[in-house]
């Protein structure tokens, strides 16, 4: 069964650290691994990862693919108040259009 | 606003009733998907329109639930003789897509939270 297992399940740190969050997905035909953002509304996308190896950037976030030991990572540096949220991970697969999400990594940044 | 919206965001059902919720895609959207999420739980997948029509649907979608996309633009999702196991954050997502592209997006709304008492 495709499933997508994320950890920390939650984590607490203060204004400035750097965080790295963790996806790590069995497959049957992957296709490409999303990184959402939620606070108390709808998800919002921050990457989507296709290429093994390759760094995506957005700001003071950046998320990287390792296709072959099949995980993800997605680093927040210099963290905010405004960063604590729960962080989803979402696999695509070949064959279906739907996504198969994690159950979210919750962070929250004190000041 | 030209994201996608949802309504109505809160309902409040005793149990036994039916509900109805709404989602309007992003206008140039032709893919559209409903999500439930219940709390400490990611989203999980319920079921998936191409225009109008319905081309995939969970095991999690029982018989008492129902959507449908008339005309290839809003949708509706209706569930019946609610049960307070249905009490969930209800999210509706769109996208636009041919074929099973690697680069497509989904962009959700901001869900219809339902408690069923």
């Amino acid at each position: 069964e495709d499933k997508v297992v994320q950890s920390p399940l939650s984590l607490v740190v203060h204004e400035g650290d750097t965080v790295t969050l963790n996806c790590s997905y069995e497959v049957t035909n992957f296709r490409s691994l999303l990184w959402y953002k939620q606070e108390k509304k709808a998800p919002t996308f921050l990457f989507m990862l296709t290429s093994s190896g390759i760094e995506k950037k957005s700001g003071r976030l950046s998320s990287i693919l390792d296709k072959k030991e099949l995980f993800s990572i997605l680093n927040i540096t210099a963290t905010q108040t405004g960063d604590s949220a729960i962080y989803l991970c979402a696999g695509l697969y070949s064959g279906t259009y739907k996504y198969i999400f994690g159950t979210g990594t919750r962070l929250k940044v004190l000041a | 606003d030209t994201g996608v919206s949802q309504d109505p965001r809160h309902k409040i059902t005793k149990r036994g009733q039916n509900v109805t919720f709404r989602c309007d895609p992003i206008s140039e959207h032709n893919r559209l998907y409903w999500y439930r999420q219940t709390l400490g739980q990611g989203p999980e997948f319920l079921t998936y329109f191409q225009n109008e029509a319905q081309l995939e649907k969970s095991r999690l979608l029982s018989d008492r639930f129902s959507a449908e996309r008339p005309k290839g633009s809003f949708s509706t999702l209706e569930i019946q003789r609610t049960e307070q196991g249905d009490s969930a954050m209800y999210l509706c997502a769109s996208s636009f897509g041919q074929g099973f592209s690697q680069q497509e997006t989904q962009y959700f709304g901001p869900g219809t939270r339902l408690l069923v008492l």
